[in-house]
């Protein structure tokens, strides 16, 4: 399975500040998606974000709060914008493996807005 | 629309006793299966899925689980608990081949008691 790594690890935001998640994957991968996990909650997905592309929002999210870039097959930044504390939670990315058909997931970035 | 029900939000076992871990899914078409473990601040890591074929699919760290379609279930067991596994256990849902949109249960949190 692909190793991914995401920066930062956690982080502590005042209200009404920005934040952008970085996702690396060590190699080339087509599908690559973003979660949100709110405390002591499952996970939802927020995104698809495609490579070229705008990425692919679910219900309830929306680019303006959440931006997304993909500039290549092994990277991807989420933006948390303009951030309240509902905002407090931990973001997953993850990537698709093709062959395998399954999701791996990153390490997660643990964000607390105060 | 897929849904996933973890029954029991937390389960308590001694060490070596039985570990069950209860997920029932339903789906329109066939589905593929996941269980997922998050072991306190880390990300998810793939314990086991089941795509087709077998029925009874074997896992990681000793778990296993058996697609049951007449039960709609996909339940975690593993023989013989150890502290290492006290986790949180997310079963999801997929459908099926080409599918990459994943549907989490709320999860189950276990405890392994000494």
């Amino acid at each position: 399975s692909a190793v991914i790594s995401q920066k930062p690890s956690r982080d502590i935001c005042q209200r009404g500040t920005s934040l952008t998640i970085q996702c690396q994957v060590d190699s080339q991968v087509t599908m690559m998606f973003w979660y949100r996990q709110q405390p002591g909650q499952s996970l939802t997905l927020i995104a698809t974000a495609n490579q070229g592309s705008e990425a692919t929002y679910e219900s309830g999210f929306v680019i303006d709060k959440f931006p997304i870039s993909r500039p290549n097959l092994t990277f991807s930044t989420l933006t948390v914008s303009n951030m309240s504390p509902e905002d407090s939670s931990i973001y997953l990315c993850s990537v698709g493996n093709r062959v395998q058909e399954t999701q791996y997931f990153g390490p997660g970035t643990r964000l607390l807005v105060l | 629309a897929q849904s996933v029900t973890q029954l029991g939000s937390h389960v308590s076992v001694s060490e070596g006793a039985l570990v069950l871990l209860r997920c029932n899914y339903s789906s329109s078409v066939p589905p593929y299966l996941f269980w997922y473990v998050q072991y306190p601040n880390q990300g998810l890591q793939l314990l086991l899925k089941y795509t087709t074929g077998a029925t009874l699919v074997k896992g990681i760290n000793g778990f296993e689980a058996e697609f049951k379609k007449s039960e709609t279930s996909f339940h975690l067991t593993k023989p013989s608990a150890h502290m290492s596994d006290a986790a949180e256990y997310f079963c999801a849902v997929s459908d099926g081949a080409g599918s990459y949109q994943l549907t989490f249960g709320k999860g189950t949190k276990l405890s392994v008691i000494p």
